[in-house]
């Protein structure tokens, strides 16, 4: 089974605070993404990455960068965390084929006071 | 724009009823659709997809969902509810081509099952 890991299952931070979420796959996937889950809203792209050292912006990037050093890894950095950034953050992973599947972490819950 | 409405927020049914959840969608082209659940404080799992071929596509745990292209729908049913079905919905739409794996989500659908 494809198995996507967040390390941070639950965080609470400061504003100002830099913070970092990880993200592991185990499946050689090209292809990671960030979503951002808010009541109502859905699922948001903020970033993704079809490759080692690229990334591409998603549709609300504002506030934050990402990182993908390895191929299995790819991090989400809040610079200085706000208080708006409270929510659920969900790490995907999909093959560089033509499939669109994607799978998911289990989240990262993240409040900032 | 691109967009997935779902325009039920909330739906409650009673466990052995059948359910109906529903999906509209605004994409250029027949996109790719996509059915995911999502259990209390858990990530996204896959219900169903649907590429191409058959309209009437089978999942897991039961669902089913139908593709009507002159609607724009992708409305996911189940004929008989069962009270671990209880959890949030999201009908979710992808390119053919190109950026694989960038889906429009909708809004989700909150399933509660009365016993």
């Amino acid at each position: 089974d494809v198995k996507v890991t967040q390390s941070s299952r639950y965080l609470v931070k400061r504003t100002g605070e830099k913070v970092f979420l990880e993200c592991v796959q185990d499946m050689d996937h090209e292809n990671m993404f960030w979503y951002r889950q808010d009541p109502g809203l859905g699922l948001r792209l903020i970033y993704f990455s079809y490759d080692v050292k690229m990334k591409e912006k998603g549709d609300i990037p504002e506030g934050y960068s990402v990182s993908r050093e390895k191929k299995e890894r790819f991090s989400l950095i809040l610079e200085s965390a706000s208080t708006n950034q409270t929510s659920m953050y969900l790490c995907a992973s999909t093959t560089g084929g033509n499939t669109g599947e994607l799978f998911f972490g289990e989240g990262s819950r993240l409040t900032v006071l | 724009a691109q967009s997935v409405t779902q325009p039920d927020i909330h739906i409650t049914v009673s466990e052995g009823a059948s359910l109906e959840l529903r999906c509209n969608y605004s994409y250029g082209a027949t996109p790719y659709l996509f059915w995911y659940v999502q259990s209390p404080g858990q990530g996204l799992q896959l219900l169903l997809k649907y590429f191409s071929g058959d309209t009437l596509v089978q999942g897991i745990k039961g669902f089913e969902a139908e593709f009507k292209r002159s609607q724009s729908s992708f409305n996911l049913r189940k004929p008989s509810v069962h009270w671990s079905d209880a959890a949030e919905y999201f009908c979710a739409v992808g390119p053919r081509s190109g950026n694989t794996g960038k889906l429009i989500f909708g809004q989700g659908t909150t399933l509660q099952v009365k016993p």
